[in-house]
């Protein structure tokens, strides 16, 4: 069975740093590209960025390029987001998600259980 | 950047009826969608890839059609446990984008 598992997620001041991890297990982790999803309360949900099978290749949204970075660890299972210069509207749960087959075509499935971002003061 | 504008943003249905919910994308995005389902306080559930492929295990009263830039995700008999809302996203380029997303409630 696939699982993703999210953690770090928690309460940070504006202009701070915080790193997500999303553990997998249940898949060939390395075959498959892997992303971040948010949600903010209440809203809708929100592509974040996207990492390649290999961790070669990433991709971002314009709203956090050049703070986040998305990074994988193929030896361990672990996908992470470096979260930096954090603004109020980055607060949402985060959703690690992986693509539905090994191949280059990114539809989530599954979803991790999500972990909670705050920036507030 | 490819955005995508569901309607309605909420329906009001009964047990047993037929929802058709929409998903324009502002640009053609050939059959690059998918559907999600979100209950409250939830996990996003993937329904419908490829525009119109039934992820396994989703029940078939849940279809999906369109291609280009017009898409719809179709409930064939409402059920209980299909109150939720429901996302589309396009796959076509980055960045990837989803609709607003449409609740579906009981009327």
């Amino acid at each position: 069975e696939v699982q993703l598992l999210e953690s770090g997620g928690g309460l940070v001041q504006p202009g701070g740093s915080l790193r997500l991890s999303c553990a997998a297990s249940g898949f060939i982790f390395s075959r498959y590209a892997m992303s971040w999803v948010r949600q903010a309360p209440g809203k809708g949900l929100e592509w974040v960025s996207t990492t390649s099978g290999s961790g070669d290749s990433a991709f971002y949204a314009d709203s956090v390029k050049g703070r986040f970075t998305i990074f994988r660890d193929n030896s361990r299972n672990m996908l992470n987001l470096q979260m930096n210069s954090l603004r109020a509207e980055d607060t949402a749960i985060y959703y690690c998600a992986k693509d539905r087959i090994a191949e280059p075509v990114h539809w989530f499935d599954p979803w991790g259980q999500g972990t909670l971002v705050t920036v507030s003061s | 950047d490819i955005q995508m504008t569901q309607s309605p943003s909420s329906v009001s249905a009964s047990v047993g009826d037929r929802v058709t919910i929409t998903c324009r994308a502002s640009q053609g995005i050939s059959s690059w969608l998918a559907w999600y389902q979100q209950k409250p306080g939830k996990v996003p559930k993937l329904l419908i890839y490829a525009a119109s492929n039934l992820q396994s295990g989703v029940p078939s009263r849940f279809s999906g059609s369109g291609s280009g830039t017009d898409f719809t995700l179709t409930i064939s008999s409402l059920q209980p446990e299909d109150f939720a809302t429901y996302y589309c996203q396009q796959a076509n380029s980055f960045p990837l984008t989803f609709g607003g997303g449409t609740k579906v409630e009981i009327k």
